[in-house]
C-alpha cells in the first residue's frame, strides 16, 4: 500500500521564479493538505483540497495556490519566489469524514525548496 | 484561536530509561490532539492520537501519550527508551468544534537517546 508521495525531492530556485510541487496522496484518500515547514518551525498550514477545491486555507499570500486532480493527486503552485518561501514543503492526505471530521493526516516525505 | 506549546526544544535521556516529551494546548472547543514523529529529511510519521475516550492513548512504537484536561496537556510517553527514538517530535492540535481539518503544530522537541 503506497503511502504518500511526493516530487521532486529537492529544488532550487532563484527569486522571483515560479515552481510546482507535486502530491500523490495515500491509497483510499481523498483530501490533501499541504503545508510549509520552515527550517527550525513546525509545519504551518497551507491549504486544503477536497473534491478539487480549495476549502481551507492558512495565512498565506496568493503567491501560493493549488489544484486537486480527480485521482485526487495535487499540485502547489508558489510564483514571484522570495527567499523567505525556502522551506521543506510537505503534503499531507486523509480519508474525509463527513460526519465527525475526525481524519487523521498522513505526511509525504516533503520537498526541500531553496530560493537564491 | 489553537495553539499548541512545547516547552522543551531538547529532551536528552538514557537509553532503557523512560522518557517524556511534554505539550501543552489551547483550544476554544473540544481537542482533537496529534504526536508525529519526524527523522532527518523525512516527512511527519503519526505516531498516535487522541479524540475522546481513555485518557491514556496508545501509539506505534511503544509510545503512548496521556491526555490532561484541566492541564490541557498531552505529554508524549515511553516506558524505555530507543537508541532509534532519537528524533524530531511535534504535537499538533485541531480544534473540533470549528470543523476545520488543519493541524495547528508546536515548534517541535528533539529528543536524543544517549546509549
Amino acid at each position: 500500500d503506497a503511502g504518500v508521495t511526493q516530487s521532486p525531492t529537492h529544488l532550487i530556485k532563484t527569486r522571483g521564479q515560479q515552481v510546482t510541487l507535486r502530491c500523490s496522496p495515500k491509497s483510499g484518500h481523498d483530501t490533501v493538505s499541504w503545508y510549509q515547514q520552515a527550517l527550525g518551525q513546525g509545519p504551518q498550514f497551507i491549504f486544503q483540497y477536497y473534491e478539487e477545491e480549495e476549502r481551507q486555507r492558512g495565512n498565506f499570500p496568493d503567491r501560493f495556490s493549488g489544484h486537486q486532480f480527480p485521482n485526487y493527486s495535487s499540485e502547489l503552485n508558489v510564483n514571484a519566489l522570495l527567499l523567505g518561501d525556502s522551506a521543506l514543503y510537505l503534503c499531507a492526505s486523509s480519508l474525509r469524514d463527513i460526519f465527525t471530521t475526525t481524519d487523521t493526516q498522513y505526511f509525504g516525505p516533503g520537498t526541500r525548496l531553496t530560493v537564491l | 484561536a489553537q495553539s499548541v506549546a512545547q516547552p522543551e526544544d531538547q529532551v536528552n535521556v538514557a537509553e532503557g530509561n523512560p522518557l517524556t516529551v511534554k505539550c501543552t494546548y489551547s483550544v476554544s472547543g473540544n481537542p482533537y490532539l496529534f504526536w508525529y514523529v519526524q527523522y532527518p529529511n523525512r516527512g511527519l510519521q503519526f505516531l498516535l492520537k487522541y479524540i475522546t475516550g481513555d485518557n491514556l492513548v496508545k501509539g506505534s512504537y511503544g509510545f503512548e501519550a496521556e491526555f490532561n484536561k484541566s492541564q490541557t496537556s498531552f505529554h508524549l510517553k515511553k516506558p524505555s527508551a530507543l537508541v532509534s527514538d532519537s528524533a524530531l517530535y511535534f504535537c499538533a492540535v485541531r480544534d473540533l468544534r470549528t470543523g476545520a481539518n488543519n493541524l495547528f503544530f508546536g515548534t517541535g522537541t528533539r529528543l536524543t537517546v544517549i546509549p
